[in-house]
């Protein structure tokens, strides 16, 4: 597996409340993404990054911002969480737009 | 919005028949590629298929691509219970720095 981990695994949150998920990487590449991954919806691109401080909007970008200071990390912030923003997230990476993605294991966010 | 979208939605086979599934898109592409998700996991590049090619081979995997008709189609010959998963295509745009769009995707069933 390409070195991407995602933190934190599982996290509950009441609405409301400000969220920050975490994607770090260890292969050096210039793309990253964040997705939601709803049922009957597939996956949704929230915002992307392709390069330190470079981030633009995905499909799905309102009520998410996003911060890259380093080339290995991709924050992804609910500034203040809503139910509607229960999701599985994943965060992804990849050398060029066209070239293949690689996956993190995905973060279970629940807003109750 | 999705640009691919595949077809069926759902898909339940044997172990060791064949299963294929398709995938539409609307506008123009450089390459289109397909994905493999396990229940709970994130996302596995399967194979990329360029523009100019129309058919791609790897290991049990066979995917076509019909540019005229915007169309390609996943194949895997031999199923196993271990096949069972959602496959996605993605496709890119035409232009460049155009993140990857992902389809909704085939929810395969393999039954031992």
């Amino acid at each position: 597996d390409a070195g991407i981990t995602q933190s934190p695994r599982h996290k509950v949150t009441e609405t409301g409340t400000p969220v920050t998920l975490r994607c770090h990487q260890t292969e050096n590449h210039r793309y990253m993404y964040w997705y939601r991954q709803d049922p009957g919806h597939g996956l949704r691109l929230i915002h992307y990054s392709y390069g330190v401080k470079d981030t633009d909007k995905g499909e799905v970008s309102d009520g998410y911002s996003v911060s890259r200071s380093k080339t290995e990390d991709f924050l992804l912030t609910l500034e203040s969480a809503t139910s509607s923003q229960t999701s599985v997230y994943f965060c992804a990476i990849s050398e060029a737009t066209e070239f293949e993605q690689y996956f993190g294991p995905g973060t279970r966010l629940t807003v109750t | 919005s999705q640009q691919g979208e595949e077809d069926p939605q759902a898909l339940s086979i044997q172990e060791g028949e064949n299963a294929t599934m398709n995938c539409s898109y609307k506008t123009s592409i450089n390459n289109l590629q397909w994905y493999r998700q396990n229940s709970g996991r994130g996302l596995v590049h399967l194979i990329l298929i360029r523009s100019n090619e129309r058919e791609k081979h790897s290991g049990r995997l066979r995917v076509t691509l019909d540019t005229s008709k915007k169309s390609s189609s996943l194949l895997i010959t031999a199923s196993r219970a271990a096949d069972t998963a959602s496959y996605f295509c993605a496709t890119d745009g035409r232009s460049g720095n155009t993140p990857l769009v992902f389809g909704k995707g085939t929810r395969l069933s393999v039954i031992a």
